[in-house]
């Protein structure tokens, strides 16, 4: 079975810090996808990255970076000098389950970035 | 290009009553998929449609029904509402199958089942 956790429920930080998300994921396959979106107010899901299980390479996009590790398990989100635009949910997801695939989502962390 | 879009996006029910909620997808997108947003049991998989056929389904009973038309607009429909089918239902479109290609989201369509 596949399963995502975010054991971060909400994070509240000051504008300008660093914050990041965490995002343990489970599956049998060998090949899978992970993804993050972001959720803002107007409910909307917006995509973010998408990694596939055999590219551990990390990736930095402007201020958000993500660290892919496959031994824990992790795929972790990271926004560098985080802005209040950057509050909103943020959801990480896995697609797996070969021909039978579907997506699961993590429950989400609300990241709330206070002025 | 213009995104996804659904309609209506706010829908008000009583227990008992039918609805029907609309998605069209971004241009060339064949993929459908359609979910379930509560804040109990989070984002939930309902089904995917592609090339006007079912590809896959989540674990909903039949009173979720969805189908998909020529021009890849899709919609779903819920019979027999429910308290509980009080959600936010998005919408998602991908170029080919959502196992191989990247779906993005619409807006949603809150349901309010009273």
């Amino acid at each position: 079975a596949q399963k995502v956790t975010q054991a971060q429920t909400e994070i509240s930080v000051v504008e300008k810090e660093d914050v990041t998300l965490d995002c343990v994921y489970e599956t049998r396959d060998t090949t899978y996808y992970l993804f993050w979106y972001k959720q803002p107010p107007s409910g909307e899901l917006v995509f973010l990255i998408r990694r596939n299980s055999f590219d551990e390479q990390n990736e930095i996009s402007g201020r958000y970076s993500w660290n892919f590790q496959k031994s824990t398990s992790s795929f972790n989100f990271t926004i560098t000098a985080s802005q209040v635009v950057d509050s909103a949910v943020y959801f990480c997801a896995l697609l797996s389950g070969g021909s039978n695939y579907k997506l699961t989502f993590g429950k989400g962390t609300l990241l709330t970035v206070n002025p | 290009k213009a995104g996804v879009t659904q309609t209506p996006r706010y829908l008000i029910k009583t227990r008992g009553q039918q609805v029907t909620l609309s998605c069209s997808p971004i241009s060339g997108h064949r993929s459908v998929s359609w979910y379930q947003q509560t804040p109990g049991q989070g984002l939930q998989f309902l089904f995917e449609y592609f090339s006007e056929t079912q590809r896959n389904k989540g674990n909903f009973p039949g009173r979720f029904s969805g189908r998909q038309f020529s021009n890849s607009r899709s919609e779903m429909n819920v019979s027999t509402l429910e308290l509980g089918d009080s959600a936010l239902y998005l919408c998602a479109s991908s170029v080919g199958l959502a196992g191989i290609d990247t779906q993005y989201f619409g807006p949603g369509t809150r349901l309010t089942v009273l």
